[in-house]
């Protein structure tokens, strides 16, 4: 099975920096997803890492260390349109070829004034 | 980028009465796709992983007897809860994938609720 484990919640300031980060345990490994889900709503992609280090697309960068079982989100200039949960997503391969993404529980991202 | 539609988006039906929602792919050709239940406040939770003709595989702890799925095509997965009941309220979504693209599409969930 799979573990993956990142905060339950975090809060920052309009304009600031912000770091998510997702640890997570796996066999199989095939990459590293990052969505966004605003309440009620299906999750948006952000990013995908399959290989160690920074992906960077605009405000939001991904960065992923397979040694240590590591990535972490940063977003940065914060707006408040970015209050959401970020859930870190892990691919691994699985019996028959196909390969499975497990979610971590999400992180409630609150940006305030 | 590649698009998943799922109909309906809510849905309210009467305690024992059965439910179908749909999952599309509609740009590519989706060989697996996933069914997820998220309840507020929780991450989604996986139910079942559905290649094209064949049989579904469940996540330990769902029913599927209850939660019939059915992958009859690269583009078209259903869901149907039968005999729903208030607990299976919930916000239902799917996800499509196959080996043309890195990552897997959501469609728009489905919010169920039994009254």
């Amino acid at each position: 099975g799979q573990n993956i484990d990142q905060p339950t919640e975090m809060t920052a300031t309009e304009g600031a920096i912000v770091q998510i980060n997702c640890t997570y345990q796996t066999s199989g490994f095939n990459g590293l997803f990052w969505y966004q889900q605003h309440a009620g709503e299906a999750p948006t992609f952000l990013s995908y890492n399959v290989l160690d280090g920074l992906e960077e697309k605009g405000r939001f960068s991904s960065f992923l260390s397979r040694s240590k079982g590591y990535s972490y989100l940063l977003l940065k200039e914060l707006q408040m349109k970015d209050s959401a949960s970020y859930l870190c997503a892990v691919r691994a391969y699985a019996s028959g070829g196909s390969y499975i993404p497990t979610f971590g529980r999400g992180t409630s991202l609150i940006v305030h004034p | 980028g590649a698009v998943v539609s799922q109909h309906p988006s809510w849905v309210i039906c009467k305690s024992g009465t059965s439910v179908k929602i749909e999952c599309r792919s509609l740009d590519f050709q989706a060989t697996t796709m996933f069914w997820y239940r998220q309840f507020p406040k929780q991450s989604l939770m996986l139910m079942a992983t559905s290649n094209e003709g064949s049989k579904a595989t469940y996540e330990q702890g769902v029913e599927k007897d209850k939660f019939l799925i059915n992958h009859a095509s690269l583009t078209l997965s259903t869901l149907t809860v039968t005999s729903a009941h208030p607990e299976d309220s919930s916000f239902y979504i799917c996800s499509a994938a196959s080996t043309e693209v890195a990552t897997a599409f959501f469609g728009q969930g489905t919010r169920l609720t039994v009254v």
